[in-house]
């Protein structure tokens, strides 16, 4: 099983370029979320999804954008990249809204702005 | 509000000793969540907690929800090598928001 799936693992971008992070899940889940990790600061939300076609902003949305076209993907977005952006981005999804069971997360993306 | 405190931020240990990280927060919650982060992966759900006094245990992991229902701990016996990594605790929030984390505690084993 491959659970939650990001694409890509690594990637270094110059200031102002743009880019788009890939997450899929194969669990037919319906709740889907993107965390971005920086050293001491934890888990910090971005952005969320509560079903396909849904977005909801989080905890730090800016400079972010991000689309649920289908149930099993969630794109995270950065149209102008900033060094405050490096940091690890993690995708999860979950079955219940209310995360009583957990999330599964994805193995990550590294991204550096350079 | 209805933040969790992680302590300690990180700690060093000898391979072999035991373990104690707990996590609190002015809040009540009815779910506590733990997982661990090993180098270059995802977090991992490692023990749910769902009643207050509920002890629980993986392999030799312990968990237990504290009464007052606004604090967590995490026990590990004998630590290993393998034991390295980031723990948080994590709960739900009401109104069905995403999860709330931990800062996390960073766990290094000295062999």
């Amino acid at each position: 099983n491959a659970g939650v799936t990001q694409t890509p693992k690594f990637r270094v971008l110059k200031t102002g370029q743009s880019m788009t992070l890939l997450c899929a899940q194969d669990m037919n889940h319906e709740y889907m979320y993107w965390y971005r990790q920086d050293p001491g600061m934890g888990l910090r939300l971005i952005h969320y999804s509560v079903g396909e076609g849904t977005t909801a902003k989080g905890e730090v949305p800016d400079g972010y954008n991000v689309s649920r076209l289908k149930k099993q993907n969630f794109l995270l977005g950065l149209e102008s990249a900033a060094p405050s952006q490096t940091s690890v981005y993690f995708c999860a999804s979950s079955a219940l809204r209310t995360g009583i069971y957990g999330y599964t997360f994805g193995s990550g993306t590294r991204l550096t702005v350079v | 509000g209805q933040q969790l405190n992680q302590s300690p931020q990180s700690m060093f240990i000898q391979e072999g000793e035991d373990v104690s990280m707990n996590c609190t927060s002015s809040s009540i919650f009815n779910t506590w969540l733990w997982y661990k982060q090993e180098p270059g992966e995802g977090p991992v759900l490692l023990i749910a907690l769902y009643k207050a006094g509920e002890l629980t245990s993986n392999g030799r992991l312990t968990a237990q929800f504290g009464i007052t229902r606004k604090d967590s701990f995490l026990n590990i016996s004998a630590s290993i090598p393998s034991d390295v990594g980031i723990y948080f605790c994590a709960a739900p929030r009401p109104g069905n928001t995403p999860l709330v984390f931990g800062k996390g505690t960073r766990l290094s084993v000295i062999a």
